[in-house]
């Protein structure tokens, strides 16, 4: 079936500027998690929806980062007045029930160039 | 930060020859996992160790795991150069939630 899937592909964006990131888990999975890799930073944790709970933002950087997940399918990470070290490989996963031993299955990735 | 760090951080071998790295990791763990991830982009699952398991084969793969000194090896037996690729581990902290921490990664070439 098909894999996590994330649009776009690539995003250059111009400091300031809202962008949004989408991510299409695979279907029928419950969970879905946002990372960001970047040089700095390797790879961290973002955000995380189980279902109908509310999500965990533990991870998100700052106040300008937020995410939602519509109809417990799609989610979208959008980052406002974007910042130069805001570039990062944003990269969406989703897993297919809760539970800590269940493996994640990662898309593609966007990755984001802010000038 | 919760970050596990991995050695070495880059490993080059010939086609052949045996790939290990290994990864140390901070607090109790309910199962680490290692991905491989090619050109920068998406991860690829590639085994899963339960705390209570101290070894896991997969293919060429070996995992080791020892949560007495917290730490953990990934083995590639007579490695291809289709295996060079950069190798996280990740783990699940006991009460940390779901999400994944990962280590800082192995660069791995394997040469012709």
């Amino acid at each position: 079936g098909a894999g996590v899937s994330q649009s776009p592909s690539n995003k250059v964006t111009e400091k300031g500027k809202d962008v949004e990131l989408r991510c299409d888990p695979i279907s029928g999975h419950t969970a879905l998690y946002w990372y960001r890799q970047s040089l700095g930073q390797g790879l961290e944790f973002l955000i995380y929806f189980q279902g109908n709970s509310a999500p965990d933002k533990s991870g998100l950087p700052s106040d300008r980062f937020s995410a939602e997940r519509t109809g417990g399918s799609v989610s979208t990470l959008t980052i406002q007045r974007t910042q130069q070290e805001d570039s990062a490989v944003y990269l969406c996963a989703s897993r297919p029930k809760s539970g800590a031993q269940e493996t994640q299955y990662f898309g593609p990735g966007t990755r984001l160039l802010v000038l | 930060s919760q970050q596990g760090e991995e050695d070495p951080q880059a490993l080059s071998i010939q086609e052949g020859e045996n790939a290990t790295m290994n990864c140390s990791y901070k607090t109790s763990i309910n199962n680490l996992q290692w991905y491989r991830q090619n050109s920068g982009r998406g991860l690829v699952h590639l085994i899963l160790i339960r705390s209570n398991e101290r070894e896991k084969h997969s293919g060429r793969l070996r995992v080791t795991l020892d949560t007495s000194k917290k730490s953990s090896s990934l083995l590639i037996t007579a490695s291809r150069a289709a295996d060079t690729a950069s190798y996280f581990c990740a783990t699940v902290f006991t009460g940390g939630g779901n999400k994944l921490t990962f280590g800082t990664g192995t660069q791995l070439k394997v040469e012709l």
